[in-house]
């Protein structure tokens, strides 16, 4: 299956600052996916794009499509307790629909 | 609207025991995954169905697991025999076509003794 790298791998940072993360893919993909998962749930979905460049933002959070198309960034900006959890990208490369998660970045906000 | 539904939530058995879950997905969506989570780690695509046809099954270990899709709604995967590295949180998910977002069920944590 396909190996999508998130970096970094873990971060504690207090509340109030931004955060950034990125996603790196070997492949080419057609859809860059954000997802947040809590303890004990599924991974829901935060912010989703569709082409190279593109940048999208939801709220406190922004994401964007890298020109390669082989990456993907996701900043939140003025972080919250609320925004602890596991940030996954996830997406299809443009071999196939097949959905690929990456090996996630997991978030601890320090009040 | 209803999310993707899925149970058990958590199921101990022991190595070597058969074990099934079962799946629900959103009223309409053609594309039905399962993935298989082990702690610490992002999701694996076990299996995905379109409708009720075989996308993709590369990454599911055919000597031991099963799923179907019958009717092209509802999805059971199996586990026949278990061992102790299948210990992990079984994910279903669904979106309403191939390559479009997913929406995920709650899991089914698995433990192994």
């Amino acid at each position: 299956g396909q190996q999508l790298n998130q970096s970094p791998q873990s971060m504690f940072i207090q509340e109030g600052e931004d955060v950034s993360m990125n996603c790196t893919s070997s492949s080419i993909f057609n859809t860059w996916l954000w997802y947040k998962q809590d303890p004990g749930e599924g991974p829901v979905l935060l912010i989703a794009l569709y082409k190279a460049g593109e940048l999208t933002s939801n709220g406190r959070l922004t994401a964007q499509f890298g020109i390669t198309r082989k990456d993907s960034f996701l900043n939140i900006s003025a972080s919250i307790p609320s925004d602890v959890g596991i940030y996954f990208c996830a997406g299809p490369p443009n071999t196939g629909n097949q959905f690929y998660f990456g090996t996630g970045t997991s978030l601890t906000v320090i009040p | 609207e209803a999310g993707v539904a899925q149970s058990p939530r958590y199921k101990i058995i022991e190595k070597r025991q058969s074990v099934a879950f079962w799946c629900n997905p959103i009223s309409g969506h053609a594309t039905l995954y399962w993935y298989q989570q082990i702690l610490g780690q992002g999701p694996k695509l076990l299996i995905q169905f379109q409708n009720n046809g075989v996308v993709d099954d590369s990454q599911l270990p055919k000597d031991r697991f099963s799923a179907e899709r019958l009717k092209g709604v509802d999805s059971t995967l199996k586990i026949q025999p278990a061992k102790l590295e299948d210990s992990a949180v079984y994910l279903c998910a669904s979106s309403l076509d191939s390559g479009m977002n997913l929406f995920f069920g709650p899991g089914t944590r698995l433990t192994v003794l």
